[in-house]
């Protein structure tokens, strides 16, 4: 089951890009890579899912190198309501539904 | 839109009473429905699979007696706190798989159980 490890926090500032990079690196080949977003006292909401290379959506985008040991949440222009933590699964097919620590991003004006 | 509900969103009881949880999913059908536990400032713990028609699987540490788990319909999946106490005062929250091209994972809103 792959593991992920992230950075425990991170700080920014209104209007800049901000890149959290998750490590997984047993990541088994039917494996997909999913971030999601959780505020306080909500579930966590869906955010971008891929595989290889690069995934991006209306809110996100998502880079995963070719070896995808890792892979990388990048939020262009994050604002206050962006403050939350965020979290990367790896897995497929039901399995390995575990939570890590997350990354918990703090927005500052 | 949500695709998951839970029911209710907050909850709070005596200590030695049993709660009800109650999770749906919206427009699809889920036959495998996960239950998760949030402490203050923690991540999510799985503590249990549930497939519809059949037992659920519990993560190791999770008693079955004190979490019953019941997926009888493919839109229904409940969690009883049996005999709850002040420790079981939680942040509960289930997700279902929807499978269209990929499997992707939805949360319901999560109900916080306090028990006094």
């Amino acid at each position: 089951l792959a593991k992920t490890t992230q950075p425990i926090s991170m700080d920014s500032y209104e209007g800049q890009e901000v890149n959290i990079t998750c490590s997984h690196n047993n990541i088994a080949t039917n494996d997909y890579i999913t971030w999601y977003q959780q505020f306080p006292s909500q579930g966590p909401r869906f955010i971008i899912q891929g595989y290889k290379t690069k995934v991006t959506n209306e809110v996100a985008s998502l880079f995963i190198p070719a070896d995808r040991k890792s892979s990388t949440l990048s939020l262009p222009r994050v604002s206050l309501s962006d403050t939350a933590v965020y979290y990367c699964l790896v897995g497929a097919r039901n399995n390995d539904m575990r939570f890590g620590a997350g990354t918990r991003l703090t927005v500052k004006p | 839109g949500a695709v998951v509900s839970q029911h209710p969103s907050w909850v709070i009881c005596k200590s030695g009473t049993s709660v009800k949880i109650e999770c749906r999913s919206l427009d699809f059908q889920a036959t495998t429905m996960f239950w998760y536990r949030q402490f203050p400032k923690q991540s999510l713990m799985l503590m249990a699979t549930s497939n519809e028609g059949s037992k659920a699987t519990y993560e190791q540490g999770v008693e079955k007696d004190k979490f019953l788990i019941n997926h009888a319909s493919l839109t229904l999946s409940t969690l009883t706190v049996t005999s709850a106490h002040p420790e079981d005062s939680s942040f509960y929250i289930c997700s279902t798989i929807r499978s269209t091209s990929v499997e992707t994972q939805y949360f319901g809103p999560g109900t916080r159980l306090l028990v006094l």
